[in-house]
């Protein structure tokens, strides 16, 4: 079963709006931590920000911002006016323990195309 | 700044080769990860190391090994390529210092022809 889901394959938006990307996740953990990172067409995963499940304040980094809603299980970015540079892809992961390890797991991705 | 290395950016290799994608981290992490990752299935883990030596299948192990002589260097090892395993590779290491966030080496892309 999807752990990571990125509904949307493909979003675009017009320069200096702003845009959502989302993300829901499925776990039974109590302590788990949301990551999302972007990859641009060169290819280097680039990470953006960072959410752990007791932080009671939404995480902010910049233009980016992180809409946590844990009953719903979300954790949505949102990109406060667009820059032609933020055209890539996007990928929500979770730490999630498995095992008594700590990995990442990731999302399908969103591609984003900022448009003039 | 972190740095984790790949060896290649690019690699042609034949169906049935034996391939070395080769991982140098420079920040003395505990944990390194090799991903592999498609067009609409994201990134997906094959194996993780926790510690020298020390090897756990990820969610597709299948096709693959890893070999992890020293804390630096994780290697991923394909005992005999087949055209399925033509993708882009990722290695990534974390340490709980930082909440395990990933950093990313550069990539190959792996073609098996």
């Amino acid at each position: 079963a999807q752990k990571i889901t990125q509904t949307q394959p493909g979003m675009f938006v017009q320069e200096k709006e702003a845009v959502t990307l989302d993300c829901t996740y499925d776990t039974s953990d109590q302590s788990y931590g949301l990551f999302w990172y972007k990859q641009p067409s060169s290819g280097e995963m680039i990470f953006l920000i960072y959410q752990g499940s007791y932080d009671e304040q939404n995480a902010t980094e910049g233009r980016y911002s992180l809409n946590f809603q844990k009953a719903r299980k979300s954790a949505n970015l949102v990109i406060s006016a667009s820059q032609l540079g933020d055209s890539a892809m996007y990928f929500c992961a979770m730490r999630e323990t498995s095992g008594g390890y700590n990995k990442l797991i990731f999302g399908a991705g969103t591609r984003l195309a900022v448009h003039p | 700044d972190v740095k984790v290395t790949q060896s290649s950016r690019y690699l042609v290799k034949r169906t049935g080769e034996k391939v070395f994608l080769e991982c140098v981290q420079d920040m003395d992490h505990e944990n390194m990860f090799w991903y592999r990752q498609d067009p609409g299935l994201g990134l997906r883990l094959i194996y993780f190391s926790y510690d020298v030596k020390m090897k756990e299948k990820g969610d597709i192990p299948e096709g693959y090994s890893v070999s992890r002589e020293k804390k630096e260097r994780f290697s991923l090892i394909l005992e005999s390529a087949s055209t399925n395993q033509t993708s882009m590779y990722l290695c990534a290491s974390s340490t709980i210092q930082t909440n395990e966030k990933l950093f990313f080496g550069s990539g190959t892309q792996l073609s098996v022809l």
